[in-house]
């Protein structure tokens, strides 16, 4: 089945630091990956679409000049997280969309737990 | 309209139990209604997903049951094991846009 790798799956970092987390699809090509943030026990929520080649669509509430992203390639999408705080901590999950399949399958990445200290 | 609501918030079944989940949706352009399972630490994998031109499909132990008229559609666990603890989410798109997701419900298989 297809494969979705996110990297790192753990991170800590200071206050004021900024983390880049990677998202790769592996063995097929992903126009459109989503984000996603997830809290303890909650729901996973979505944070912003992205698209390759273009800006990444964010959800209403989601700082776009915060949780900066890149989809340079059709198997890369990297999240951002600038000057983070501890309110960014969270678990932050991956997504795409194998489009060469009819049944439109969305496969997730592993997730990366952030913690801000 | 954009929400999908998902019940129990969490469930506890004896192994080799039935466990049930329910789902409701409001709009009625969402065509596919996939379930997640998700382990701590770990993200979503897909389970089972259904569109609305069937009203039950399964997979192994796994089956949906899918109510159109209603905008109702469950997923039933037959023979649970200890091995299917973990959070379950139900969600739906629409014309393979974004994935709206259910609150999530944490199931517990006692042995």
């Amino acid at each position: 089945g297809a494969v979705v790798s996110q990297h790192p799956s753990r991170v800590i970092c200071k206050s004021g630091t900024s983390v880049k987390i990677e998202c790769r699809s592996l063995d097929f090509q992903a126009t459109t990956m989503f984000w996603y943030r997830q809290f303890p026990k909650q729901s996973l929520m979505l944070m912003a679409t992205s698209n390759e080649g273009s800006k990444a669509t964010y959800e209403q509430g989601v700082e776009k000049d915060k949780f900066l992203i890149n989809h340079a390639s059709l198997t890369l999408s990297t999240l951002t997280v600038t000057s983070a705080h501890p309110e960014d901590s969270s678990f932050y999950i991956c997504s795409a969309r194998d489009q060469s399949r009819t049944n439109e399958k969305l496969f997730f990445g592993s997730g990366t737990q952030l913690s801000v200290l | 309209q954009q929400q999908v609501k998902q019940s129990p918030q969490s469930l506890i079944v004896q192994k080799g139990g039935i466990s049930i989940i329910n789902c409701a949706y409001e709009n009625t352009a969402f065509d596919y209604f996939p379930w997640y399972q998700q382990f701590p630490g770990k993200g979503p994998a897909l389970l089972i997903a259904i569109r609305p031109d069937v009203s039950e499909k399964k997979e192994g132990r796994f089956t949906i049951s899918f109510n159109k008229s209603a905008k109702q559609f469950s997923l039933h666990i037959m023979d649970s094991q200890p091995g299917d603890s973990a959070t379950y989410f139900c969600a739906a798109s629409s014309q393979g846009n974004k994935l709206v997701f259910g609150a999530g419900t944490i199931l517990r298989v006692k042995s």
